[in-house]
């Protein structure tokens, strides 16, 4: 079993609509989670990261994370063309592990105006 | 602020050259430093980590070799691409955890 798994879509909605983009992992020692958004031949940019298990919101975007069943998610209010783009998951035990973060393969998001 | 910067942004090399990439960090003192490739529908492949000068973990055996020979220099080189070396490298940077990536090098080899 693959430490984290992320649907790789493509997954297409129209303007405005509600978007759920998610991940499963395994190892139950990830405490950190992070949302990577990443445009068509750029780098990743960092969009939000959580603590353990609960919701945070910043503007459109709500990231959550229920620990007891391993699943986070990123959710998308109101959702704009300006949305189409790669979103990776990320995960890691704790702050200052020196090794990286373990990625999901990414969620191809793709808003229709 | 911190910045990352890479170059070259696009490269086409012929098989059996050499390689070298250059990744480089503003604004931040001894951050971990990472080498990434990105190849499509296979995600992101941790290739190399640094947590200072001269110090250098490889993720995966391959023609590929990293250094750092300053604190906020991080090299990605190779003494003869192969075809399967073609993709989109990514140097990113760490404090505490979080990760921050570069523009990328998209490299084509023939």
């Amino acid at each position: 079993q693959k430490e984290v798994e992320q649907d790789p879509g493509p997954l297409s909605v129209p303007e405005g609509a509600i978007v759920s983009l998610n991940c499963t992992y395994s190892n139950s020692a990830f405490q950190y989670f992070m949302w990577y958004r990443q445009y068509s031949r750029k780098g990743p940019e960092l969009l939000m990261y959580t603590y353990s298990s609960g919701n945070k919101e910043d503007g459109r975007f709500t990231a959550q994370v229920d620990k007891s069943s391993k699943y986070i998610s990123l959710f998308i209010r109101d959702s704009q063309p300006s949305d189409s783009a790669t979103y990776l998951c990320a995960m890691i035990g704790y702050w200052g592990s020196q090794g990286n973060l373990i990625f999901g393969k990414g969620t191809k998001l793709s808003v229709k105006p | 602020s911190q910045t990352i910067h890479q170059w070259p942004a696009t490269l086409v090399q012929p098989v059996g050259s050499p390689l070298s990439l250059e990744c480089t960090v503003e604004g931040t003192s001894n951050p971990n430093l990472y080498w990434y490739r990105q190849a499509a529908g296979r995600g992101l492949q941790l290739l190399f980590y640094s947590v200072g000068i001269g110090q250098i973990s490889s993720e995966v055996p391959q023609n590929l070799s990293a250094s750092r020979p300053q604190d906020r220099q991080f090299i990605l080189s190779s003494k003869k691409l192969l075809l399967s070396d073609s993709g989109f490298y990514l140097c990113a940077w760490s404090v505490l955890g979080l990760e921050y990536f570069g523009p990328g090098t998209r490299l084509t080899v023939l």
